[in-house]
């Protein structure tokens, strides 16, 4: 098991907002490491959403924010569309592991 | 552009090896961390491991140590991950993937999976 904890699952209406969290420890997040965010659509090659907390890479749509405080970390998609079903993934490293860790991973559903 | 172009799908029976390859071009392969993920049926992402082809300094999640290897030859700009004494646990999706240029932490480009099935 991950020390990287995501809900299993979240879903929302299309439009909707809808958050998924991302809790660690003070060996990595609470350690001021970066996180990092990867969707990934089955059959398909993980995609990098947002590096270092809240940075998208080129062509990532706005809709797609990070935050993070404390040990913890959060992954928003404001206004939810239909391409966005996929499970998605935070990253950091972990001191402890002295490597880096993927989140549990959750799936995103739109209703 | 970059590009990382993973080795072909592998039926491996139990107690065989195998290595998986992945070649890097349009960058300065020699210069960029590649880690290794595995996907699992059903499951999550998995770190696994990355290599600095420059000197082959290599780190291993510890979850993952002592039951993969990870090399490279910088000469053909490609890295490999090798399994030894297959089961049918490793069954998996695995991904090689290119650490960011300036941070060395995260991901940017992806190969597009090895699918390695291991059944008698």
């Amino acid at each position: 098991q991950s020390v990287l904890t995501q809900p299993p699952s979240v879903s929302g209406a299309p439009g909707q907002r809808v958050t998924i969290s991302c809790t660690g420890s003070t060996s990595n997040i609470g350690a001021r490491y970066d996180v990092h965010w990867y969707q990934h659509l089955p059959g398909t090659v993980p995609k990098l959403l947002l590096y270092r907390n809240n940075n998208r890479p080129s062509g990532v749509p706005d809709r797609f924010s990070g935050s993070k405080s404390g040990a913890s970390a959060s992954l928003t998609i404001s206004g939810l569309q239909a391409e966005d079903e996929a499970d998605y993934y935070c990253h950091s490293y972990d001191s402890g592991l002295s490597g880096s860790v993927f989140g549990t991973g959750t799936k995103v559903t739109v209703l | 552009e970059v590009h990382l172009v993973q080795s072909g799908a592998q039926v491996k029976e139990p107690g065989e090896s195998l290595k998986i390859s992945c070649e890097g071009s349009g960058y300065s392969f020699t210069n960029y961390w590649i880690g290794w993920v595995r996907l699992m049926p059903g499951k999550g992402l998995e770190w696994m491991g990355i290599i600095y082809p420059g000197d082959s300094d290599t780190r291993y999640s510890p979850s993952f140590q002592g039951q993969v290897t990870i090399s490279a030859d910088k000469s053909v700009n490609t890295a490999y991950l090798q399994l030894t004494s297959l089961k049918a646990s490793d069954t998996a999706i695995y991904y090689c993937a290119r650490l960011d240029p300036d941070f060395h932490t995260y991901f940017d480009y992806w190969g597009q999976g090895t699918l390695v099935t291991v059944s008698s």
